[in-house]
């Protein structure tokens, strides 16, 4: 069965600090999707990145990057730089193939992050 | 710019009412989801579509109703509202670029329902 396990509830981090979002997963799939999706104040869920399990190559976007790792379930993000604007929760979840499609899309329970000025 | 419009953004209501939650998009996606989000639970499927007059249950996907007449609405029913259903809503949609591949989701701002 698919899991996704974000340990971390809250992070409080000063501002400039970098920040790694854990995220851990389980799947018996050998093909499936990751992704980060960010929860801003608002509320709205804003897409990050999506990473299938054939491409473990590390993303950096900006100040963001991300670390796929198959040999641990990992799929961690990393904020570099943290400013305010980045206070949010975070979501990682999970799809499955071949029935994947969002209709498979697991979310772990998210971390809040704050980061003081 | 194309949207994702969810209303009401508040709800409140009684136990036994039934109550439509409204979701419009103007991607012209034919994927469109419901979601409810619960602490400690993320968020959850309850009911999925992709494409006019098709409707699929979810995850937890009992006591809702949802119905596609269009590509722009996926309109949410709770048949007899319940306090368990006090709760985040979201609506999302998607494109499929190929098949069986996993589409990126756009959501909606949310609607926080209260049941009493």
């Amino acid at each position: 069965a698919q899991k996704v396990t974000q340990a971390q509830t809250e992070i409080s981090v000063v501002e400039k600090e970098d920040v790694t979002l854990d995220c851990v997963y389980e799947t018996r799939d050998t093909t499936y999707y990751l992704f980060w999706y960010k929860q801003p104040p608002s509320g709205e869920l804003v897409f990050l990145i999506r990473r299938n399990s054939f491409d473990e190559q590390n993303e950096i976007s900006g100040r963001y990057s991300w670390n796929f790792q198959k040999s641990t379930s990992s799929f961690n993000f990393t904020i570099t730089a943290s400013q305010v604007v980045d206070s949010a929760v975070y979501f990682c979840a999970l799809s499955e193939a071949p029935q994947g499609g969002a209709n498979n899309l697991f979310f772990g329970t998210g971390t809040r992050l704050t980061v003081i000025p | 710019d194309a949207e994702i419009t969810q209303s009401p953004r508040h709800k409140i209501t009684e136990t036994g009412r039934q109550v439509t939650l409204a979701c419009h998009q103007t991607w012209n996606h034919n994927n469109m989801f419901w979601y409810r989000q619960d602490l400690g639970h993320g968020l959850r499927l309850i009911h999925y579509s992709y494409g006019v007059q098709d409707t699929n249950k979810g995850e937890v996907s009992d006591g809702y109703s949802v119905s596609r007449s269009n590509t722009e609405d996926l309109p949410l029913t709770l048949e007899s509202a319940a306090s368990s259903q006090t709760s985040v809503y979201f609506c999302a949609t998607g494109t499929v670029e190929l098949p069986a591949t996993n589409e990126k989701l756009f959501f909606g701002s949310g609607t926080q329902l209260s049941v009493l």
